[in-house]
């Protein structure tokens, strides 16, 4: 089955302790990403990837970081994380370069930092 | 730059009525445009998209969009709305293609019997 698996799905962590947060895809797409959803601002691209090791920021990346070693593998990194980076995260891929082609998303990962 | 607006927050509606939910765009090029739906609880799943040709989309669902290029609209519909449409639903222009998805700030549907 073509999915997007995203670990964990709900996390509750302290502030300062550093956090990864994986996701996995099994469609060999070029194109994963990732977005954070919070109330009343719909979703938020952080970072992409449009392949190995090639990643880049996205609308809000500050105080995250990811990595892109192999195709399939895209984790979220939270080095240091704070209060206002608790969210709702979610993962996607997509081929890349296609014109007819859509994103496929994750469960997503509740994350709380108290 | 880009945006996608939704203006409607929250709207009810009653089971077998129908149902619009609208999306303004402002984006340089021929956007890539799609309205994804989110289940409480849930991940997001694509209800249709639009990349070029006929205007009018058919998605999943029994729901429908219309591109209006002159208005910068990609309204959702669905002639008849059933308790199980009770969702969060998302707007978006795909910056890169379908890829690098800029979103609207979302419309939660609810149901009434």
């Amino acid at each position: 089955e073509a999915q997007v698996t995203q670990n964990p799905r709900y996390l509750i962590t302290v502030t300062g302790k550093k956090l990864t947060v994986t996701c996995s895809q099994n469609m060999n797409h070029e194109y994963m990403s990732w977005y954070r959803q919070d109330p009343g601002l719909g979703l938020r691209q952080i970072y992409y990837s449009m392949n190995v090791e090639v990643t880049d920021k996205g609308d809000v990346p500050e105080g995250y970081k990811v990595s892109r070693k192999e195709k399939r593998n895209f984790p979220l990194i939270l080095e240091s994380p704070s209060p206002n980076q608790t969210s709702l995260y979610f993962c996607a891929s997509s081929f890349l370069g296609r014109g007819d082609t859509e994103a496929f998303f994750g469960q997503g990962t509740r994350l709380t930092v108290v | 730059a880009q945006s996608v607006t939704q203006p409607d927050i929250h709207i009810t509606v009653s089971e077998g009525a129908s149902l619009e939910l609208r999306c303004n765009y402002s984006y340089g090029a021929t956007p890539y445009l799609f309205w994804y739906v989110q289940s409480p609880g849930q991940g997001l799943q694509l209800l249709l998209k639009y990349f070029s040709g006929d205007t009018l989309v058919q998605g999943i669902k029994g729901f429908e969009a219309e591109f209006k290029r002159s208005q910068s609209s990609f309204n959702l519909r669905k002639p008849s709305v059933h308790w199980s449409d009770a969702a969060e639903y998302f707007c978006a222009v795909g910056r890169t293609g379908a890829n690098n998805l800029f979103f609207g700030t979302g419309t939660r549907l609810t149901v009434i019997p």
